[in-house]
């Protein structure tokens, strides 16, 4: 079972739409959980981290924390082409133990 | 901006030469430094942590002979391939933490290596 699990997609939806991309994970030790946007031919790209159960919002992004459940995911509201990336789920799990999802290819339709 | 920057940003070279990539900090200091390597469509795999002053921790499979880490600054990371074969040609990126423990990680920009 890999550490880091996500849908590679790829997911599109509509401009304006919201966009959901999930992230499961093994290790229930896990302590904080990231979300990377990658561009292509580019390096990622923070765009959220998240360390305790429930929701954390920065502008249209929202990243929801399960860990009972063991999941991660991250909402983008009003969808822009602009959106339009691999989206990146990180976990670490002890102080160098950072695990990556293979990636989920956003296309966001204008 | 940018916390890590990252130089070439590509690389074209004939096989069986060397390549150095450098990483450094920006405004900060980073007593570790991790490289991960890319191969098109594919997820980032953590190559080796590089450490200040003394020796690189590497991942299992990846040959410490042949990617030679160096980092002798608080700011300075190096990674060399050596004797560079077509195989090598991936996007190579470093990234370091402003802060420590689990504090997120910052990418540099990157670099395309090609090994003709």
């Amino acid at each position: 079972q890999k550490e880091v699990e996500q849908n590679s997609g790829p997911l599109s939806v509509p401009e304006g739409a919201i966009a959901s991309l999930n992230c499961t994970y093994s290790d229930r030790g896990s302590q904080s959980f990231f979300w990377y946007r990658q561009y292509s031919g580019k390096s990622p790209e923070l765009i959220m981290s998240i360390y305790s159960n429930g929701d954390k919002e920065d502008g249209r992004f929202t990243a929801q924390l399960n860990k009972a459940s063991q999941y991660v995911s991250l909402l983008i509201r009003d969808s822009q082409p602009s959106d339009s990336a691999t989206y990146l789920c990180a976990v670490q799990t002890g102080a160098n133990n950072l695990f990556f999802g293979t990636g989920t290819r956003l296309t966001v339709i204008p | 901006g940018a916390v890590v920057s990252q130089h070439p940003s590509w690389v074209i070279c004939k096989s069986g030469t060397s390549v150095k990539i450098e990483c450094r900090s920006l405004d900060f200091q980073a007593t570790t430094m991790f490289w991960y390597r890319q191969f098109p469509k594919q997820s980032l795999m953590l190559m080796a942590t590089s450490n200040e002053g003394s020796k690189a921790t590497y991942e299992q499979g990846v040959e410490k002979d042949k990617f030679l880490i160096n980092h002798a600054s608080l700011t300075l990371s190096t990674l060399t391939v050596t004797s560079a074969h077509p195989e090598d040609s991936s996007f190579y990126i470093c990234s370091a933490r402003l802060t420590g423990g689990f504090s997120p990680l910052h990418f540099g920009n990157g670099t395309r290596l090609t090994v003709t």
